[in-house]
């Protein structure tokens, strides 16, 4: 089956800081990769993915690239700043019969401080 | 343009009876899925819609649980006899063929059952 595993959180860092989140992921078939943001009281919004190995989704400063030989697709941003706390979650889907659903991972808060 | 919408956005009910959900997915998108957000669950996908037809009822975690959709447009999920364990956040989200992986989450509805 298929399932993403991403660091648990939550991660504290202060402005500035660089970011890194872990994701790694299995799968049957060929997925392609997200990553969805969650801000606090507002809903899941899509911030980048990529749907081929080696691809670099990126989004507001942040980046993940399609890793297939490590199956990961780790977030990444240069310099963190207080309005990027949320939660961050890993996600894949794969087509199959002509469709697709998301697997998520569990999410990993990330609380940024002035 | 509009998003996808959801209502109620907040909903308390008591132990036993029955709720409704809403979802008014982007216009034209013609896959709509539902999501569960629990604590200790993460997010768990539920059903999934193609057109009027529901093609993936997997996700859904007993027959108390049914879902429909009418017009190709607006569904609702239905929770009969709500128990405790169903409080959550449940999300609607759609998409648009070809570009089916890509999902657009509403704002949930936030379910507490008492």
């Amino acid at each position: 089956g298929n399932s993403v595993t991403q660091m648990e959180g939550p991660v504290t860092l202060s402005e500035e800081a660089f970011l890194t989140i872990n994701c790694t992921y299995t799968a049957t078939g060929y997925p392609s990769l997200f990553w969805y943001v969650q801000y606090p009281g507002e809903g899941l919004q899509l911030l980048l993915k990529a749907t081929k190995a080696d691809d670099k989704g990126s989004n507001k400063g942040f980046e993940a690239t399609y890793r297939k030989e490590t199956t990961s697709f780790h977030l990444e941003k240069g310099s963190v700043q207080v309005s990027d706390s949320a939660v961050y979650f890993c996600a894949l889907s794969v087509l199959n019969s002509g469709y697709s659903t998301l697997t998520f991972g569990k999410g990993t808060m990330l609380l940024v401080s002035p | 343009g509009a998003g996808v919408s959801q209502s109620p956005s907040n909903k308390v009910t008591e132990k036993g009876k029955d709720v409704e959900l809403r979802c008014d997915p982007i216009s034209g998108h013609t896959a709509l899925y539902w999501y569960r957000q629990s604590l200790g669950q993460g997010l768990e996908f539920l059903i999934y819609f193609q057109g009027n037809s529901a093609p993936d009822k997997s996700g859904l975690p007993s027959d108390r649980f049914s879902a429909e959709r009418t017009g190709g447009s607006v569904s609702t999920l239905t929770i009969q006899r709500t128990q405790q364990e169903d409080s959550a956040v449940y999300l609607c989200a759609s998409s648009f063929l070809p570009r089916i992986e890509t999902q657009y989450f509403g704002p949930g509805t936030r379910l507490l059952v008492l």
